[in-house]
């Protein structure tokens, strides 16, 4: 079946660094990619939702110029975290589509620790 | 605005035992309705889903899923759970973009 690979799947950083997280759809090309969010013991809140050429659609709330995402091309899809803290330490999750009609395919997820 | 409820955060069953996990949405239109469950520190697996047609729908795992729309809900059940099924379990409406529940742990007692 069809999967969604993301990388890393953890990661620590320092406060004030940047951290990137990839997501890739490994055998379908999707041409949108969502970003979750997801703290301990809460569900998964939608942050972006990210079409392939085009600038990623934010959430009310989410800060774009903090949490920078990247669709280059149908396969992968990064977000980046800018200028870590320790209240962005999270669990992220994203997803992957290829189109309207077919299944959402979702990544292991990133756990990032900002200390 | 779309909306999802998940009443029960937590709920212990013993194996073999049945299970129901409750999911109320809230939605304009004929809901694309999911279940999805997670193990910690994992990503989300699809467990069944309801587009239209047979308001039943069967899933992996032995799970099933019945869409009431008098009642805005989509329950899950399964007729006997197995230790392995303890994770937690997310309902999720999509209506142009996936919105999810808060989520039920389930825990199986042995």
């Amino acid at each position: 079946g069809a999967v969604v690979s993301q990388h890393p799947s953890w990661v620590i950083c320092k406060s004030g660094t940047s951290v990137k997280i990839e997501c890739r759809s490994l055998d379908f090309q999707a041409t949108t990619m969502f970003w979750y969010r997801q703290f301990p013991k809460q569900s998964l809140m939608l942050m972006a939702t990210s079409n392939e050429g085009s600038k990623a659609t934010y959430e009310q709330g989410v800060e774009k110029d903090k949490f920078l995402i990247n669709h280059a091309s149908l396969t992968l899809s990064t977000l980046t975290v800018t200028s870590a803290h320790p209240e962005d330490s999270s669990f992220y999750i994203c997803s992957a589509i290829r189109d309207r009609d077919s299944p959402l395919h979702f990544g292991n997820g990133t756990r990032l620790t900002v200390t | 605005a779309q909306s999802v409820t998940q009443p029960d955060i937590h709920i212990t069953v013993s194996e073999g035992a049945s299970l129901e996990l409750r999911c109320n949405y809230s939605y304009g239109a004929t809901p694309y309705l999911f279940w999805y469950v997670q193990s910690p520190g994992q990503g989300l697996q699809l467990l069944l889903k309801y587009f239209s047609g047979d308001t039943l729908v069967q899933g992996i795992k032995g799970f099933e899923a019945e869409f009431k729309r008098s009642q805005s809900s989509f329950n899950l059940r399964k007729p006997s759970v197995h230790w392995s099924d303890a994770a937690e379990y997310f309902c999720a409406v999509e209506g142009g973009k996936l919105i999810f529940g808060q989520g039920t742990e389930l825990s199986v007692k042995p």
